[in-house]
């Protein structure tokens, strides 16, 4: 059965750094565009990053540009975001989605659980 | 970056009822154009891409339409399990920008 499972968040303090993960079951991650998006604590979703299926193109909000990195391990089918000099701002649940259709234009057709980031002091 | 802007935030009805929910889109998007429904707790489900297509698995009671600047969600005839957030979002750019949700409730 398909499967996206997140896992990596947690309680992090301002300025600190988080690695997220997205481990993808029953289908290939190089395969597709592979997106995160976030969920502040009640409130609506944003985007905040995307790779290509070939790994060539990548690009990020820029609420989060020169702080994010996505990356993706092909051989372990996991998608990664690396977050650093985190801010209250980025407390969320993130998301990882699959893309469906050519870049940019992609809707997300499958989506992980989420997992929680929470930044404080 | 595109803005897209739902309406109404909040919408009371009842099961049975015929609810449209709408999108618009700051500039033309063309039918580059989403909808997800979201329930507490979980992550969005797709509805419908590219304006109109029906997402795999999801029930005919659910339509959508439109196309450059202004879009529409109908639910025919709501159900029970209808009743939660749904998010418009636009993909084409890769901002991706969503709306920022319409909330139907039970009257």
């Amino acid at each position: 059965q398909m499967q996206l499972v997140e896992y990596g968040g947690g309680v992090v303090q301002p300025g600190g750094s988080l690695s997220l993960s997205c481990a993808a079951s029953a289908f290939t991650l190089s395969s597709y565009g592979m997106h995160w998006v976030r969920q502040a604590p009640g409130k609506g979703l944003e985007w905040v990053a995307f790779i290509e299926y070939d790994g060539r193109t990548k690009d990020c909000a820029d609420s989060v540009k020169g702080r994010f990195i996505i990356s993706r391990d092909s051989s372990r089918n996991i998608l990664y975001l690396q977050m650093n000099s985190l801010t209250t701002e980025d407390t969320a649940v993130y998301f990882c989605a699959r893309g469906r259709g050519p870049p940019p234009h992609q809707f997300f057709d499958f989506w992980g659980q989420g997992t929680l980031v929470t930044v404080s002091s | 970056d595109i803005q897209m802007t739902q309406s109404p935030s909040t919408l009371s009805a009842s099961v049975g009822d015929r609810v449209t929910i709408t999108c618009r889109a700051s500039q033309s998007i063309s039918d580059w154009l989403a909808w997800y429904q979201q329930k507490p707790g979980k992550a969005p489900i797709l509805l419908i891409y590219r304006a109109s297509n029906l997402a795999s698995g999801v029930p005919s009671r659910f339509s959508g339409s439109g196309s450059g600047t202004e879009f529409t969600l109908t639910i025919s005839s709501l159900q029970t399990d209808d009743f939660a957030t749904y998010y418009c979002q636009q993909f084409d750019s890769y901002s991706h920008t969503f709306g920022q949700g319409t909330k139907l409730e039970i009257k």
